[in-house]
């Protein structure tokens, strides 16, 4: 089925531990972008990509790294985990200026990944 | 740069009876995208509505419509007939499609309760 996959859905991580949580679309979007849900706080961007060979920052990039080698994969790294990283993330992807269809664009999410720093 | 502001954190109604969340925002463009997105508490992200800022209509989907004003910056959601699966978090998002900066901006969201 097409859409957004996210791996994990659940990590506990210890304090200074790395990871790489995984995001993948069959969509052929150009625009990728990972956000971390916290209580009250909405949904914040972490960091974007408009397209393969492209990322940039969001509101909240510290601690985090993103690449994106193909237009289809776009990986979150945490380089050392700190329990103020614990939080839902979500990738999510929509096409980008000029791609898709006209009537209106759509933002796919995935279904979240659960992560724990201890 | 585009904010997003939800003024209602929480909100509570009686079912069956309808209920209006606000939505403001604040950009220079003139052509964008505005959303609303339901998270029941499995969290998954649904699209509830999609208004594209060069249509003057207001966007209908069943029970759901939004009032969007465009001078005004504003894009309230009204839920008529409330139902009790309504019970969530509801997002409003701002995105601009054209080109420079594409980021996706997100109110912090309100939280509504259907009440039996």
């Amino acid at each position: 089925n097409a859409g957004v996959t996210q791996t994990p859905k659940f990590q506990v991580l210890k304090t200074g531990q790395s990871m790489t949580l995984q995001c993948a679309q069959d969509m052929n979007h150009e625009y990728m972008s990972w956000y971390r849900q916290d209580p009250g706080m909405g949904l914040r961007l972490i960091h974007y990509s408009v397209g393969a060979g492209i990322t940039d920052q969001g509101e909240v990039p510290n601690g985090y790294n993103v690449s994106r080698s193909t237009t289809e994969d776009f990986p979150l790294r945490l380089l050392s985990a700190a329990p103020s990283q614990t939080s839902v993330y979500f990738c999510a992807s929509s096409y980008g200026p000029g791609q898709g269809p006209r009537s209106g664009n759509t933002i796919y999410f995935g279904e979240g990944s659960w992560l724990t720093v201890v | 740069a585009q904010t997003v502001t939800q003024s209602q954190p929480e909100m509570s109604v009686q079912e069956a009876e309808t209920v209006t969340l606000s939505c403001t925002y604040d950009t220079s463009e003139s052509n964008y995208y505005l959303f609303w997105y339901k998270q029941p508490p499995s969290r998954q992200m649904i699209l509830v509505i999609r208004q594209e800022a060069y249509k003057q209509q207001n966007a209908t989907e069943n029970r759901f419509s939004v009032n969007f004003q465009k001078a005004a910056k504003s894009f309230s959601l009204k839920i008529s007939d409330s139902q009790l699966g309504d019970t969530a978090m509801y997002f409003c998002a701002f995105m601009k499609p054209l080109g420079g900066d594409d980021k996706i901006i997100f109110g912090k969201g309100t939280r509504l309760h259907i009440l039996p």
